[in-house]
């Protein structure tokens, strides 16, 4: 049940744009975005639950396209804080799994300035 | 609010030693998790409580790890024995069951174990 991210790591200059997908093959509940520095913890950046809208915050949105159980999460206008590893999270319908989430492998993302 | 706190922050061990580590959740919330995260990879889930239930540990590897939660608050993992595959970072993760962001699970700093 893990779900796949894609790309796998992304190079940006300070102000481009990226976008990091996360897909499952199954049917999921909601989709959380985290981001993780190295020797950190993750942070969590985003929930998006299966009918609800999509978010954002600041240049960071996400949507999540219910029928292709697929998010994608968008970064714009790249600041050097944006570095890290980012990770979906994926929870099934919400009658089965009592919050479990599973984690896809991972984007790096690295920002030069 | 302080967050999810572990300890320790670093833990290196000789295969076939022990080790144990700590979590304290944010406070107020019920459920409790327990990742192992691989270098260059997501955080699997190992075990999962609520309040000082289990409610899923099909990923423990029970021969060699073991977890409570005896009070419904703090947590500790152990691994007995350790073998060289288990260095990895363990992170505790811990969610709200009333109220408001139920959904959200908030991560500790995690405990870098390494097994030489």
């Amino acid at each position: 049940q893990q779900p796949v991210q894609s790309p796998q790591a992304v190079i940006l200059r300070e102000g481009e744009d990226a976008v990091i997908n996360c897909s499952s093959s199954k049917a999921l509940y909601s989709v959380h975005w985290y981001r993780q520095k190295h020797g950190e913890a993750p942070v969590f950046l985003m929930i998006l639950l299966k009918g609800g809208e999509q978010k954002g915050h600041e240049k960071i949105s996400a949507s999540f396209n219910e029928k292709k159980q697929q998010s994608s999460l968008y970064l714009t206008a790249s600041q050097l804080s944006y570095s890290g590893t980012y990770f979906c999270g994926t929870r099934a319908d919400r009658g089965s799994t009592l919050g479990r989430l599973y984690f896809g492998r991972g984007t790096q993302l690295t920002v030069w300035p | 609010e302080a967050g999810v706190a572990q300890s320790p922050r670093y833990k290196i061990i000789e295969k076939r030693q022990s080790v144990a580590f700590w979590c304290n959740p944010i406070s107020g919330h019920a459920t409790l998790y327990w990742y192992q995260q691989i270098l260059g990879q997501g955080p699997k889930l190992l075990i999962q409580f609520q309040n000082n239930g289990v409610v899923d540990d099909s990923q423990l590897p029970k021969d060699r790890f073991s977890a409570e939660r005896l009070k419904g608050v703090d947590s500790t993992l152990k691994i007995q024995p350790a073998k060289l595959e288990d260095s990895a970072v363990y992170l505790c993760a811990s969610r709200k069951v009333s109220g408001e962001d139920t959904d959200t699970q908030y991560f500790g700093p995690g405990t870098r174990l390494t097994v030489l």
